[in-house]
């Protein structure tokens, strides 16, 4: 069964840190893995897109790697500011016969502190 | 802005009612979704199309259905509202399907049911 795992569930960093958040999948037969950032009773903002041919994208603070063999992605972020602060989704995109398989990871709920 | 356009914002419906929310898409994307967001069960795909003229069922499809006659518009329709279906909504879209392009989102439609 294709799964998306993300640890931790929460984590609570002052502001200025740099930080790890993880994602975990089963399958390595994917299209590409897509961080997402939503805040509160919002809609899901695409932060950063890794094809399953590359190791790591760039944006600014953010960083994610893939490793797609043992199935693990990380999002970093550098110097984390209040703003940061919202639940991180990753979304794996599996290759499926008939459409995207997309499973979303539960979430990492993020609060920096000012 | 090209992206996708979510409506209503937020609804309230009786039980048994019928309902259709709307998704607008300006990107001529091909691939269209349906998702909906329930605290503890994550992102779950209800329907998806492929491509205009095409649909098919996603995770959670009971008690929904979805039309493609255009590659701009992907509505789903509630044909009898029942409490379980109160939910987050959100509509999604790729360039093509099996494309390591990236995943867009609408805001969400906010629907409940009593």
């Amino acid at each position: 069964k294709q799964e998306v795992t993300q640890i931790p569930a929460a984590l609570s960093v002052p502001e200025g840190e740099n930080l790890v958040l993880n994602c975990s999948f089963t399958d390595s037969a994917i299209y590409n893995l897509q961080w997402f950032r939503q805040d509160p009773g919002k809609g899901l903002t695409s932060l950063l897109l890794i094809q399953s041919s590359q190791r790591e994208q760039t944006s600014g603070r953010l960083n994610a790697s893939l490793d797609k063999s043992s199935g693990r992605s990380t999002l970093y972020i550098a110097a984390s500011q209040p703003g940061d602060s919202a639940t991180y989704l990753c979304a794996v995109t599996f290759m499926k016969t008939s459409y995207d398989k997309v499973i979303f990871g539960p979430g990492t709920s993020l609060s920096v502190i000012p | 802005i090209a992206g996708i356009t979510q409506a209503p914002t937020s609804q309230i419906l009786a039980a048994g009612r019928r309902m259709t929310l709307r998704c607008t898409q300006d990107m001529r994307h091909n691939a269209m979704y349906w998702y909906r967001q329930d605290l503890g069960l994550g992102l779950r795909l209800i329907h998806y199309s492929n491509t205009a003229g095409t649909t098919g069922k996603g995770e959670v499809p009971d008690g929904y259905s979805v039309s493609r006659a255009n590659t701009d518009d992907f509505p789903l329709t509630l044909a009898s509202a029942v409490p379980s279906q109160t939910s987050v909504y959100f509509c999604a879209s790729r360039r093509r399907v099996g494309s390591t392009g990236e995943l867009f989102f609408g805001e969400g439609s906010r629907l409940t049911v009593l």
